[in-house]
């Protein structure tokens, strides 16, 4: 089945720099690549996603890059504030075979102010 | 319009009990799904429900039963709980094609 690994498993970035995290799947037919943020205590919550058929994907100070040879993908925050601090996922799946999801280990965030 | 709600918030049970999680969804959505998330990990799929009366395993299946009683409503059962299964466990919907929403979990403790 499908492997998802994540790096780093912590990072801590000063408010206003960029951060990135880095993913790695196993599955070459996998076509599907949201990204998540979970709050302490909360639901996960969709940030971003990218299909197969795409190789960059923005939405103001997030984007997300995806290079299907490597097999990896990666999250882009910039200009990161306080809020940004949250437990990050990312996760892969083949849409054709019931879009199940698997994740990566998750990536705790701190931005000090 | 609450979207994915899930019942109870919280559970104790002592092992060999059982219970069933509650989750329903009013977003007319077709494929359900469930997952747990142990501390400082990610989360696994346990069950998953395409549509209405279908229903396949996950990942990690073992010790758990579910039950997708119409469009709305996908119940997972443990029928004989262990402290292994203590986790935090989360119901998702699709929008079609690809986006999952999560509820806001149920947090299970076996003692």
């Amino acid at each position: 089945g499908e492997n998802v690994e994540q790096h780093p498993s912590t990072l801590s970035v000063q408010e206003g720099d960029s951060a990135v995290i880095k993913c790695t799947y196993s599955d070459s037919a996998s076509n599907y690549f949201p990204w998540y943020k979970q709050e302490l205590g909360k639901r996960p919550q969709l940030i971003i996603d990218i299909r197969s058929n795409v190789g960059e994907k923005k939405d103001q100070r997030i984007a997300v890059t995806l290079n299907k040879t490597a097999k990896h993908f990666s999250l882009h925050i910039t200009e990161t504030q306080p809020e940004d601090s949250a437990v990050y996922f990312c996760a892969a799946s083949i849409e054709a075979a019931g879009n199940k999801l698997t994740f990566g280990g998750g990536t705790r965030v701190l931005v000090k102010p | 319009n609450a979207g994915v709600t899930q019942t109870p918030k919280f559970q104790v049970l002592k092992t060999g009990q059982s219970m069933t999680l509650q989750c329903a969804q009013d977003m007319n959505h077709n494929s359900m799904y469930w997952y747990r998330q142990d501390p400082g990990m990610g989360l696994r799929l346990i069950y998953y429900s395409a549509s209405e009366g279908t229903t396949d395993k996950g990942e990690v299946p073992n010790g758990y039963n579910v039950s997708r009683l119409n469009k709305r409503e996908f119940s997972l059962r443990l029928e004989s709980a262990a402290p292994s299964q203590t986790s935090v466990y989360f119901c998702a919907t699709q929008k079609e094609p690809y986006e999952q929403y999560f509820g806001p979990g149920t947090r299970l403790t076996v003692t």
